[in-house]
């Protein structure tokens, strides 16, 4: 099946910084996602992106299918941007695979 | 709306009980799915549904069951819990497409804790 491959798996950042998480995947897709789950567990869709570039406040999406990667921007990071970001992807099939996520904490 | 409800928050069960994962959506989606998230990990699809009366596996069926009478609920049995089914578990559903199997935005619910004892 499909591989999705995150990157950094771990980030700690000072409150205002910038930040970009990195998400690979190995084959074709024609569905990518990216969730937010916040500390108490409840996962948010941030980003539906199987192409192209999205904003959404201080939050941007870019997919470049064709190189198999996709990019979230993080800018002036809050404390409430805490939590652990999965990409998910979905090939040919009807299952979506999610990445090992990146684990996003933001010190005041 | 209410979105995506599940019940119960959190269960603990004994080795070799059964018991059953409530899911509903008030959205008219026509897909719903359950997702188990063991700790640390990223999220593994168990079932789906692509509509009433229609369920298929995902990447870990084994030791549980489902099926979808109506489109708005979708329940989870667990038969004979085991403690590697000891997780937390997600429902989810979507408004999807046939032909090209389109799926657009999954909506999550809040998950259900369960302990396996």
């Amino acid at each position: 099946g499909i591989q999705v491959e995150q990157s950094p798996p771990d980030l700690i950042l000072q409150e205002g910084a910038n930040s970009t998480l990195r998400c690979n995947f190995s084959d074709s897709v024609n569905n990518l996602q990216w969730f937010h789950q916040n500390p108490w567990g409840q996962l948010i869709n941030l980003f539906y992106i199987p192409s192209g570039t999205k904003q959404n406040g201080r939050l941007s999406a870019t997919t470049v299918a064709t190189e198999r990667y996709s990019l979230l921007y993080i800018s002036s990071s809050q404390t409430t941007d805490s939590g652990v970001y999965f990409c998910a992807v979905r090939g040919a099939g009807n299952m979506l695979t999610f990445g090992g996520g990146t684990r996003l904490m933001v010190k005041p | 709306n209410a979105g995506v409800t599940q019940t119960p928050k959190f269960r603990i069960l004994k080795i070799g009980q059964s018991m059953t994962l409530q899911c509903a959506q008030d959205m008219n989606h026509n897909y719903m799915y359950w997702y188990r998230q063991d700790p640390g990990m990223g999220l593994k699809l168990i079932y789906y549904s692509v509509g009433a009366g229609i369920t298929d596996k995902g990447e870990v069926p084994n030791g549980y069951n489902v099926s979808r009478s109506t489109t708005e609920d979708f329940p989870l049995r667990l038969e004979l819990a085991a403690p590697s089914q000891t997780s937390v578990y997600f429902c989810a559903s979507s408004y999807g497409t046939s032909g090209r199997g389109t799926q657009e935005t999954q909506y999550f619910g809040p998950g259900t804790r369960l302990l396996v004892l």
